[in-house]
């Protein structure tokens, strides 16, 4: 049992070009999440879905696409990338979203530097 | 707004006394608080979390926090640190406002401890 597996660990872009990171859970969640983490600000949400076949914004959208790609995989694509979004990156998930009761459960996190 | 804080950015403690990492929130609805750590280059994990009863509740790794409603605070205590506590430490409050339910970050505490 995995939990919630990230890929790639670290990467760095250029400004301007595109890249895609993975989020993968076993745990049968229906909900995932991704986050970024930056120094001072805490985590803030970047999107979520909910269920299978859904995504919703989150407080910080702009820039970034989603695609849950099934219950399990919840990808997060930088279509041009730029220095703004150097960050820390999560992808977390939960057995249900709306429920505040459920516990989070977070992945290793991506570091990406955009140059 | 609803908002969580984190008043101490960074906390140095020595090894074996005791710490208090301080969390307020602001909201006049029901909400549900959690403590999540997050070791060096690692995911967050959660620590404890309150959502009903007794206001003392006990997570892991010998931590505790106390919900005082009318202060709006739900501090987390560790009565004697080890060294394996370094870590950042967010609180996080999951307000449900119909319609508007999320998860919320404070900025984070950064628990050193010193031998």
């Amino acid at each position: 049992n995995a939990g919630v597996t990230q890929t790639p660990k670290f990467q760095v872009l250029k400004t301007g070009q595109s890249m895609t990171l993975q989020c993968a859970q076993d745990m049968n969640h229906n909900s995932m999440y991704w986050y970024r983490q930056d120094p001072g600000m805490g985590l803030r949400l970047i999107y979520y879905s909910a269920s299978e076949g859904t995504t919703d914004k989150g407080e910080v959208p702009n820039g970034y696409n989603v695609s849950r790609l099934n219950k399990r995989e919840f990808s997060l694509r930088l279509e041009s990338a730029a220095p703004s979004q150097t960050s820390v990156y999560f992808c977390a998930s939960s057995r249900l979203t709306g429920e505040g009761t459920d516990t989070q459960y977070f992945g290793p996190g991506t570091r990406l530097t955009v140059l | 707004a609803q908002s969580v804080t984190q008043l101490d950015s960074q906390v140095p403690v020595f090894e074996e006394a005791p710490v208090e990492l301080r969390c307020n929130y602001s909201s006049s609805v029901s909400v549900y608080l959690f403590w999540y750590v997050q070791y060096p280059n690692q995911g967050l994990q959660l620590l404890l979390k309150y959502l009903s009863g007794s206001t003392l509740v006990k997570g892991i790794n010998g931590f505790e926090a106390e919900f005082n409603k009318s202060q709006t605070s739900f501090h987390l205590r560790k009565p004697s640190v080890h060294i394996s506590d370094t870590a950042e430490y967010f609180c996080a409050v999951f307000i449900s406002n119909f319609g508007n339910e999320k998860l919320t970050f404070g900025t984070g505490t950064r628990l050193t401890i010193i031998p």
